[in-house]
C-alpha cells in the first residue's frame, strides 16, 4: 500500500522552463514532506523540505507548494537546467517522535537544451 | 566526515547464495536506515534502527532477509539464501532522530546487487 505516491514516472523540460514534479500522500499523519534528488550511481541527496503547517517554502529555484486539503505537494523548479536531470524522490516523516521516512516511487527528470 | 559508507558497491552472486551488505553510519547518528530502491516501488524501507536498537522490521519482506547493528559505527543487512528478485539497489541512511530527519538524512552510496 503506497502511501506516498508519484504518478509521473518521468518528465521532460526544456531548459529554462518551469519543471513541476508532484506528490499525493494518503496519510493525515505525515507533519513533514521532503524532497530528494538522486544521480546515477549515488545515493539521494536532501534537496527542500516543508512544514505540514506551511503552504509553501522556497529555497532558490526550488519552492515547495503544500496542499493538505488535497493530501498534494509539488516542487517547482524555476528555470531548469541540465544538471538538473535526474530521479526526484517526495519523501514523508510520520507526527511524534519517529524518524522514518516513506519515500515515493520518483520521477525521472529530463532537462533539454 | 567521510559520509554514510556502504560496502560492496557492486556485488553478484549466484542464486542460493549468502550476501551481506555493510553500512558505516555518520558518527554520532543515532539511527539507521536501509532501503531498497526498485522501478515498481521506488524507495522502500526494510528495517531501521535507533540507538542500535531495531524499531520497525515490518518492511523486511521476509525471513531470508536479516539485519544486524552490533554499535553505533556498523551494520550489516544478510539475505540468505538470495533469490533473482533480490536483485536491486540497496541504500543505507543515517540521521541524528527526527531533528535530522526533517532536514534530511544522509545516504550512503549504495550497494547494486545482481543475483544470477
Amino acid at each position: 500500500d503506497q502511501q506516498v505516491k508519484q504518478n509521473s514516472p518521468s518528465l521532460s523540460v526544456q531548459e529554462g522552463r518551469i519543471s513541476i514534479l508532484n506528490c499525493d500522500y494518503t496519510n493525515s499523519m505525515f507533519d513533514y514532506f521532503l524532497w530528494y534528488k538522486k544521480y546515477p550511481a549515488e545515493g539521494p541527496t536532501f534537496l527542500i523540505s516543508i512544514s505540514s503547517i506551511k503552504d509553501k517554502n522556497e529555497d532558490g529555484r526550488f519552492t515547495v507548494f503544500l496542499n493538505k486539503s488535497a493530501k498534494h505537494l509539488s516542487l517547482h523548479i524555476v528555470p531548469s537546467q541540465p544538471g538538473d536531470s535526474a530521479v526526484y524522490f517526495c519523501a514523508a516523516l510520520g507526527t511524534g517522535t519517529a524518524s522514518k521516512l516513506t519515500f515515493g516511487t520518483g520521477t525521472r527528470l529530463q532537462v533539454t537544451l | 566526515d567521510a559520509g554514510v559508507i556502504q560496502s560492496p558497491r557492486h556485488e553478484v552472486t549466484e542464486m542460493g547464495q549468502e550476501v551481506t551488505l555493510r553500512c558505516k553510519p555518520i558518527s554520532g547518528h543515532n539511527s539507521l536506515f536501509w532501503y531498497r530502491q526498485t522501478m515498481m516501488r521506488g524507495l522502500e524501507l526494510l528495517i531501521y534502527f535507533n540507538n542500535n536498537v531495531p524499531i520497525d522490521d515490518s518492511g523486511m519482506p521476509e525471513d531470508r532477509f536479516s539485519a544486524k547493528m552490533p554499535n553505533a559505527s556498523f551494520s550489516t543487512l544478510k539475505i540468505q539464501p538470495s533469490e533473482p528478485r533480490d536483485s536491486a539497489v540497496y541504500f543505507c541512511a543515517s540521521s541524528f532522530g527526527r531533528t535530522t530527519a526533517i532536514y534530511g538524512y544522509t545516504f550512503g552510496s549504495g550497494t547494486r546487487l545482481t543475483v544470477v
